[in-house]
Protein backbone atom coordinates (compact mmCIF):
# COMPACT_ATOMS: atom_id res chain seq x y z
CA UNK A 1 0.00 0.00 0.00
CA UNK A 2 1.92 3.18 -1.55
CA UNK A 3 -0.68 5.68 0.96
CA UNK A 4 -1.85 7.41 -2.31
CA UNK A 5 -5.71 6.79 -2.04
CA UNK A 6 -7.44 6.96 -5.58
CA UNK A 7 -10.97 7.31 -6.33
CA UNK A 8 -13.08 5.66 -7.92
CA UNK A 9 -11.38 2.76 -9.45
CA UNK A 10 -13.65 2.10 -12.13
CA UNK A 11 -15.55 4.88 -14.40
CA UNK A 12 -17.25 4.75 -16.97
CA UNK A 13 -19.02 7.03 -19.13
CA UNK A 14 -20.67 8.37 -22.23
CA UNK A 15 -18.83 10.71 -24.79
CA UNK A 16 -19.21 14.73 -24.12
CA UNK A 17 -19.56 14.05 -20.31
CA UNK A 18 -17.57 15.43 -16.99
CA UNK A 19 -16.08 13.41 -15.07
CA UNK A 20 -13.91 13.70 -11.86
CA UNK A 21 -11.01 12.37 -10.54
CA UNK A 22 -10.16 12.30 -6.90
CA UNK A 23 -6.60 11.63 -5.58
CA UNK A 24 -5.68 11.67 -1.63
CA UNK A 25 -1.38 11.97 -1.44
CA UNK A 26 0.33 10.21 1.36
CA UNK A 27 0.86 12.05 4.82
CA UNK A 28 3.02 14.88 4.71
CA UNK A 29 3.56 14.90 1.13
CA UNK A 30 2.91 18.24 -0.90
CA UNK A 31 3.19 17.33 -4.42
CA UNK A 32 0.39 15.53 -6.28
CA UNK A 33 1.54 14.59 -9.92
CA UNK A 34 -1.47 13.27 -12.35
CA UNK A 35 -0.22 10.55 -15.08
CA UNK A 36 -2.35 9.51 -17.83
CA UNK A 37 -1.49 5.79 -19.46
CA UNK A 38 -3.40 4.76 -22.70
CA UNK A 39 -3.12 1.14 -23.99
CA UNK A 40 -0.03 0.03 -22.91
CA UNK A 41 1.91 3.34 -23.49
CA UNK A 42 4.11 4.85 -21.04
CA UNK A 43 3.02 7.07 -18.65
CA UNK A 44 2.34 10.90 -20.13
CA UNK A 45 2.64 13.64 -17.35
CA UNK A 46 -0.12 15.91 -17.33
CA UNK A 47 0.03 18.14 -14.61
CA UNK A 48 1.95 18.86 -11.10
CA UNK A 49 0.66 20.95 -7.64
CA UNK A 50 2.88 21.86 -5.00
CA UNK A 51 1.05 22.74 -1.75
CA UNK A 52 -1.90 24.15 -3.71
CA UNK A 53 0.00 25.59 -6.77
CA UNK A 54 0.44 24.18 -10.09
CA UNK A 55 3.89 23.48 -10.66
CA UNK A 56 4.20 22.06 -13.87
CA UNK A 57 2.44 21.50 -16.91
CA UNK A 58 2.78 18.58 -19.45
CA UNK A 59 0.39 17.13 -22.18
CA UNK A 60 -2.90 17.99 -20.86
CA UNK A 61 -5.50 19.10 -22.83
CA UNK A 62 -7.58 22.31 -22.42
CA UNK A 63 -10.26 19.82 -21.62
CA UNK A 64 -8.78 19.12 -19.10
CA UNK A 65 -8.23 20.87 -15.56
CA UNK A 66 -7.18 20.11 -11.96
CA UNK A 67 -6.64 21.77 -8.43
CA UNK A 68 -5.20 20.37 -5.33
CA UNK A 69 -6.88 21.89 -2.25
CA UNK A 70 -6.07 23.30 1.01
CA UNK A 71 -6.18 19.82 2.71
CA UNK A 72 -3.91 18.62 -0.60
CA UNK A 73 -5.76 15.94 -2.33
CA UNK A 74 -6.48 16.77 -5.28
CA UNK A 75 -8.73 16.07 -8.68
CA UNK A 76 -8.65 15.73 -12.46
CA UNK A 77 -11.42 17.55 -13.87
CA UNK A 78 -12.02 15.94 -17.44
CA UNK A 79 -14.69 17.38 -19.43
CA UNK A 80 -16.16 16.70 -23.20
CA UNK A 81 -14.57 13.62 -22.99
CA UNK A 82 -13.95 11.41 -26.23
CA UNK A 83 -13.35 8.10 -27.00
CA UNK A 84 -9.54 8.75 -27.00
CA UNK A 85 -9.38 9.59 -23.13
CA UNK A 86 -10.63 6.41 -22.20
CA UNK A 87 -7.30 5.35 -20.18
CA UNK A 88 -5.75 4.61 -16.76
CA UNK A 89 -5.28 7.90 -15.18
CA UNK A 90 -2.55 7.73 -11.91
CA UNK A 91 -1.62 10.15 -9.15
CA UNK A 92 1.49 10.36 -7.23
CA UNK A 93 2.66 12.12 -4.49
CA UNK A 94 6.45 12.81 -3.55
CA UNK A 95 7.48 14.83 -0.12
CA UNK A 96 8.81 17.55 -2.39
CA UNK A 97 11.46 19.47 -0.43
CA UNK A 98 13.46 16.53 0.67
CA UNK A 99 15.79 16.49 -2.42
CA UNK A 100 17.22 12.88 -1.32
CA UNK A 101 14.21 11.11 -1.08
CA UNK A 102 13.60 11.43 -4.86
CA UNK A 103 10.77 9.24 -5.33
CA UNK A 104 7.19 9.27 -6.21
CA UNK A 105 4.57 7.14 -4.72
CA UNK A 106 1.74 6.20 -6.65
CA UNK A 107 -2.13 5.39 -6.37
CA UNK A 108 -3.68 2.26 -7.45
CA UNK A 109 -5.04 4.14 -10.65
CA UNK A 110 -8.72 5.08 -11.90
CA UNK A 111 -9.59 3.42 -15.21
CA UNK A 112 -11.93 5.38 -17.14
CA UNK A 113 -13.96 4.42 -19.88
CA UNK A 114 -15.67 6.19 -22.66
CA UNK A 115 -18.19 4.54 -24.30
CA UNK B 1 14.19 18.03 -23.12
CA UNK B 2 14.59 14.85 -21.66
CA UNK B 3 13.80 11.45 -23.26
CA UNK B 4 13.51 8.02 -21.85
CA UNK B 5 13.35 5.38 -24.43
CA UNK B 6 12.96 1.68 -23.56
CA UNK B 7 13.48 -0.51 -26.65
CA UNK B 8 12.07 -3.86 -25.93
CA UNK B 9 8.13 -3.43 -26.11
CA UNK B 10 8.19 -7.59 -24.58
CA UNK B 11 10.66 -9.84 -23.06
CA UNK B 12 10.60 -13.32 -21.47
CA UNK B 13 12.52 -15.17 -19.26
CA UNK B 14 12.59 -18.74 -17.91
CA UNK B 15 11.79 -19.07 -14.29
CA UNK B 16 15.31 -18.94 -11.82
CA UNK B 17 17.27 -17.06 -15.35
CA UNK B 18 18.74 -13.71 -15.49
CA UNK B 19 16.72 -11.55 -17.59
CA UNK B 20 18.07 -7.52 -18.47
CA UNK B 21 16.45 -4.68 -19.49
CA UNK B 22 17.52 -2.06 -21.05
CA UNK B 23 16.77 1.64 -21.08
CA UNK B 24 18.61 5.01 -22.45
CA UNK B 25 18.03 8.65 -21.72
CA UNK B 26 19.09 12.16 -23.02
CA UNK B 27 19.54 14.90 -21.04
CA UNK B 28 21.83 17.73 -20.40
CA UNK B 29 21.55 17.76 -16.69
CA UNK B 30 24.56 16.54 -14.66
CA UNK B 31 22.48 15.70 -11.31
CA UNK B 32 19.30 13.55 -11.66
CA UNK B 33 17.49 10.61 -10.50
CA UNK B 34 17.21 7.40 -12.14
CA UNK B 35 14.35 4.70 -11.36
CA UNK B 36 12.52 1.65 -12.45
CA UNK B 37 8.90 1.03 -11.94
CA UNK B 38 7.04 -2.05 -11.56
CA UNK B 39 3.94 -2.53 -12.60
CA UNK B 40 2.03 -6.01 -11.95
CA UNK B 41 -1.45 -6.84 -13.55
CA UNK B 42 -2.44 -5.17 -10.48
CA UNK B 43 -2.00 -2.03 -12.18
CA UNK B 44 -0.31 -0.79 -9.51
CA UNK B 45 3.36 1.47 -9.70
CA UNK B 46 5.95 -0.25 -7.65
CA UNK B 47 9.25 1.56 -7.17
CA UNK B 48 12.22 -1.65 -7.46
CA UNK B 49 15.23 0.19 -8.06
CA UNK B 50 16.52 4.03 -7.50
CA UNK B 51 19.98 5.02 -8.52
CA UNK B 52 21.21 8.46 -8.19
CA UNK B 53 23.37 10.25 -11.26
CA UNK B 54 26.05 11.15 -8.62
CA UNK B 55 26.67 7.67 -7.47
CA UNK B 56 28.99 5.61 -9.29
CA UNK B 57 28.30 2.26 -7.18
CA UNK B 58 25.24 0.50 -9.11
CA UNK B 59 22.45 0.35 -6.72
CA UNK B 60 21.10 -3.26 -5.73
CA UNK B 61 17.96 -4.50 -3.91
CA UNK B 62 17.84 -7.85 -3.34
CA UNK B 63 17.25 -9.99 -6.51
CA UNK B 64 17.30 -6.72 -8.85
CA UNK B 65 20.68 -4.31 -9.87
CA UNK B 66 21.15 -1.99 -12.28
CA UNK B 67 23.85 -1.42 -14.54
CA UNK B 68 24.01 2.67 -14.52
CA UNK B 69 26.79 4.32 -17.53
CA UNK B 70 26.49 7.82 -16.94
CA UNK B 71 28.67 8.54 -19.95
CA UNK B 72 26.46 6.04 -22.27
CA UNK B 73 23.44 7.35 -20.45
CA UNK B 74 22.29 3.95 -19.86
CA UNK B 75 20.12 2.38 -17.01
CA UNK B 76 19.50 -1.22 -17.46
CA UNK B 77 17.63 -3.43 -14.85
CA UNK B 78 19.07 -6.65 -14.37
CA UNK B 79 16.59 -9.47 -12.32
CA UNK B 80 18.14 -12.35 -11.45
CA UNK B 81 16.47 -15.77 -10.02
CA UNK B 82 13.45 -14.47 -12.08
CA UNK B 83 9.81 -15.52 -10.27
CA UNK B 84 6.67 -15.74 -11.55
CA UNK B 85 6.03 -12.82 -9.70
CA UNK B 86 7.78 -10.45 -11.61
CA UNK B 87 5.84 -11.16 -14.38
CA UNK B 88 4.97 -7.43 -15.00
CA UNK B 89 5.41 -3.92 -17.08
CA UNK B 90 8.78 -2.44 -16.23
CA UNK B 91 8.88 1.26 -16.55
CA UNK B 92 12.49 2.91 -16.52
CA UNK B 93 12.08 6.69 -15.13
CA UNK B 94 14.32 9.86 -14.87
CA UNK B 95 13.73 12.37 -12.89
CA UNK B 96 15.05 15.68 -11.82
CA UNK B 97 14.15 18.48 -9.19
CA UNK B 98 12.32 21.40 -11.35
CA UNK B 99 13.07 25.32 -11.50
CA UNK B 100 11.03 25.72 -8.73
CA UNK B 101 12.18 24.27 -4.57
CA UNK B 102 10.31 21.16 -4.20
CA UNK B 103 8.90 20.52 -7.23
CA UNK B 104 10.15 17.60 -9.28
CA UNK B 105 9.84 16.68 -12.87
CA UNK B 106 9.37 12.59 -14.05
CA UNK B 107 9.83 11.38 -17.51
CA UNK B 108 9.10 7.87 -17.97
CA UNK B 109 9.56 5.50 -20.88
CA UNK B 110 7.02 3.03 -23.18
CA UNK B 111 7.81 0.51 -20.90
CA UNK B 112 8.98 -3.49 -21.47
CA UNK B 113 6.35 -6.25 -20.88
CA UNK B 114 8.24 -9.25 -18.99
CA UNK B 115 6.89 -12.52 -19.08
CA UNK B 116 8.45 -15.09 -17.19
CA UNK B 117 7.62 -18.62 -17.88
CA UNK B 118 7.37 -21.77 -15.16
Amino acid sequence: DSGVTQTPKHLITATGQRVTLRCSPRSGDLSVYWYQQSLDQGLQFLIQYYNGEERAKGNILERFSAQQFPDLHSELNLSSLELGDSALYFCASSVGDRVEVGEAFFGQGTRLTVV
Amino acid sequence: AQTVTQSQPEMSVQEAETVTLSCTYDTSENNYYLFWYKQPPSRQMILVIRQEAYKQQNATENRFSVNFQKAAKSFSLKISDSQLGDTAMYFCAFMKHGTVKGTYKYIFGTGTRLKVLA
